[in-house]
Formats: C-alpha cells, structure tokens, sequence
C-alpha cells in the first residue's frame, strides 16, 4: 500500500477566494486522481493527474475551476478557485498502487466555504 | 462511468451478527471491485477487492463475492464488533479506465 498525506487538513475559507490543497506519497506511483466528497455523499472523480501530461478532467468539472498540478511522481496539487458555499466538501487524493492496481486514498482535505 | 447501485442505505445489526451489503453494475466491461470502509473523519480506506476471474474471495472475516452474469457483487461482514461500524463504499472499475466509479454508501451500525 501507499502511504498519502493532504494539507491542509481542513479550512475555512471566504467565497471567492483559492485554496490549494497538497498530496504527498510515499513512493512514486504513475496515477494520481483528486475526488471530492460531498457532505454525507458518495466518492466522485474531478479529474486524473499523471506526471508530465495534462490533466484529465470529468464532465461537469473544469480545469478553470480545478486546476491541477502533477511535478513529479510523488505529489501533486489540487486548487479550488472562486469558492463558494457549493464547495464545502471533503477533498480526496488517491493513487493507484504498483502492484496489483489497487487504489489508496489520502485522509481528505475538508473545505467548509462562508 | 455508469453508476453502481448499493443496497441498503443503513444498515443496524447486533454484535456478532452478519452483515451483507449488495451492489449491482450494469456495465459488462467492469473487471474490477473494490470495498471501502470509511470511518469519520477519514479517507476511505481498503478492506478486500475481487477481479472479475474470481467469484469469492474471503479474508477473515471479511469476504466479498461476485456474480458476473447477474452483474452484481456483495460484501459480507461476519461476527460483527462495534469498531466495525462505519461507511462503506463499494466501487467499480471498467476495462481501459482507471479510476473507480462508487455506490452511494451504507452506513452500517453494530450494537454492543
């Protein structure tokens, strides 16, 4: 397994300004995506991170809005921009392990916007 | 990706009891299913994944199985403790895509 870390932990934010949040691994590992987890919701995907590439980003989430970035192979950066109150999540960094494919999760960022 | 259906939404058991939690996929291409508990205030965290060649896999007392031609697969918890309790997610993921696409979660709660 990988070991993920997130910063910050938590915050409180004003609407309309960014935060960005941070993903660190342990090992270096090729896939990297950012999910977001709404107040007792379910997991869903923003977008897919690889280092050296673009990311990729699901319908209904934007680069402008999300903009990710992917240096290296062991960490990468989530910015959440123009926050409003409909931002209030929890922020989830995974990566896909080199064995056998399985996903790890980071501990979650959570964001509460005022 | 289509959505997984995850039943139930709550589920209360008493210790030592049995759990089953059941999720249905409707797309054919799904080769991968893994089950996440999550636990407040935590990342969801891997508790048994199973591949499509395979219809059970069990650990401790934990086991998961799946049936491809009804496309749906299921968690079983036996013997039930209370640090048992959390949310868990299951998951899927189809042939030529990464990332994994969740149910809606099922909140299950072992009573001491």
């Amino acid at each position: 397994s990988a070991v993920i870390s997130q910063k910050p932990s938590r915050d409180i934010c004003q609407r309309g300004t960014s935060l960005t949040i941070q993903c660190q691994v342990d090992s270096q590992v090729t896939m990297m995506f950012w999910y977001r987890q709404q107040p007792g919701q379910s997991l869903t995907l923003i977008a897919t991170a690889n280092q050296g590439s673009e990311a990729t980003y699901e319908s209904g989430f934007v680069i402008d809005k999300f903009p990710i970035s992917r240096p290296n192979l062991t960490f990468s950066t989530l910015t959440v921009s123009n926050m409003s109150p409909e931002d209030s999540s929890i922020y989830l960094c995974s990566v896909e392990g080199t064995g056998d494919n399985e996903q790890f999760f980071g501990p979650g960022t959570r964001l509460t916007v005022l | 990706g289509e959505n997984v259906e995850q039943h139930p939404s709550t589920l209360s058991v008493q210790e030592g009891d049995s759990a089953v939690i059941k999720c249905t996929y409707s797309d054919s291409a799904s080769n991968y299913f893994p089950w996440y508990k999550q636990e407040l205030g935590k990342g969801p965290q891997l508790i048994i994944d199973i591949r499509s060649n395979v219809g059970e896999k069990k650990d401790q007392r934990i086991a998961v199985t799946l049936n491809k031609t009804a496309k749906h697969f299921s968690l079983h918890i036996t013997e039930t403790q209370p640090e048992d309790s959390a949310v868990y997610f299951c998951a899927r993921r189809e042939g030529g895509r990464r990332a994994l696409t969740f149910g809606s979660g099922t909140r299950l709660q072992v009573q001491p």
